[in-house]
């Protein structure tokens, strides 16, 4: 089956340092990849779509400038959260699907757990 | 913004029992999905019902979905330990931009 890596898994930093995140298409080829943000025991909540070799595509909220978005191949897209703040400390997970169609299932990587002190 | 609310948010049953969430929707379809997310973990896609369709069985799930109550319920029936999980709805707005919406979530906790 399709799996999606996210790596890392768990991330500790220091407020002001800036974080990246990777989120791999393992056994496919991934045009887009959507990232999320889940706050403890609530619902996903989606930030941007990942675009592969043009801009993402940012939700309504989301500061493009904090979190960037850069998916250079069909493979990978990374998420860095510059100048972390505590704020920012949540669970944060990436998806994609193998054929770009809205009936086809989003495949999610195992999330990152990002702890800003 | 959130397009989906489940009931109930918590669950709690015996195993063996069988545990049923709803979900409901505001916008137009394409489809309907539920997946599922042990604690800490991603989530895993369960099943996917299209807006032209009624129920659908995958093993010991089934999903029914209403269109026009914008609303689909996710039997599990003979509930395992294993199954203890959240479980969410999600939609794909008719428009067709590919992006899910999920929605709150179902903490199901299977009492052994």
């Amino acid at each position: 089956g399709a799996v999606v890596s996210q790596h890392p898994s768990r991330v500790i930093c220091k407020s002001g340092t800036s974080v990246k995140i990777e989120c791999r298409s393992l056994d496919f080829q991934a045009t887009t990849m959507f990232w999320y943000r889940q706050f403890p025991k609530q619902s996903l909540m989606l930030m941007a779509t990942s675009n592969e070799g043009s801009k993402a595509t940012y939700e309504q909220g989301v500061e493009k400038d904090k979190f960037l978005i850069n998916h250079a191949s069909l493979t990978l897209s990374t998420l860095t959260v510059t100048s972390a703040h505590p704020e920012d400390s949540s669970f944060y997970i990436c998806s994609a699907r193998v054929l770009s169609s809205y009936n086809s299932p989003l495949h999610f990587g195992n999330g990152t757990r990002l702890t800003v002190t | 913004s959130q397009q989906g609310e489940e009931d109930p948010q918590a669950l709690s049953i015996q195993e063996g029992e069988n545990a049923t969430m709803n979900c409901s929707y505001k916008t137009s379809i394409n489809n309907l999905q539920w997946y599922r997310q042990n604690s800490g973990r991603g989530l895993v896609h369960l099943i996917l019902i299209r807006s032209n369709e009624r129920e659908k069985h995958s093993g010991r799930l089934r999903v029914t979905l209403d269109t026009s109550k914008k609303s689909s319920s996710l039997l599990i029936t003979a509930s395992r330990a294993a199954d203890t999980a959240s479980y969410f709805c999600a939609t794909d707005a008719s428009f067709g931009n590919e992006k899910l919406t999920f929605g709150t979530g179902t903490r199901l906790t299977i009492i052994p």
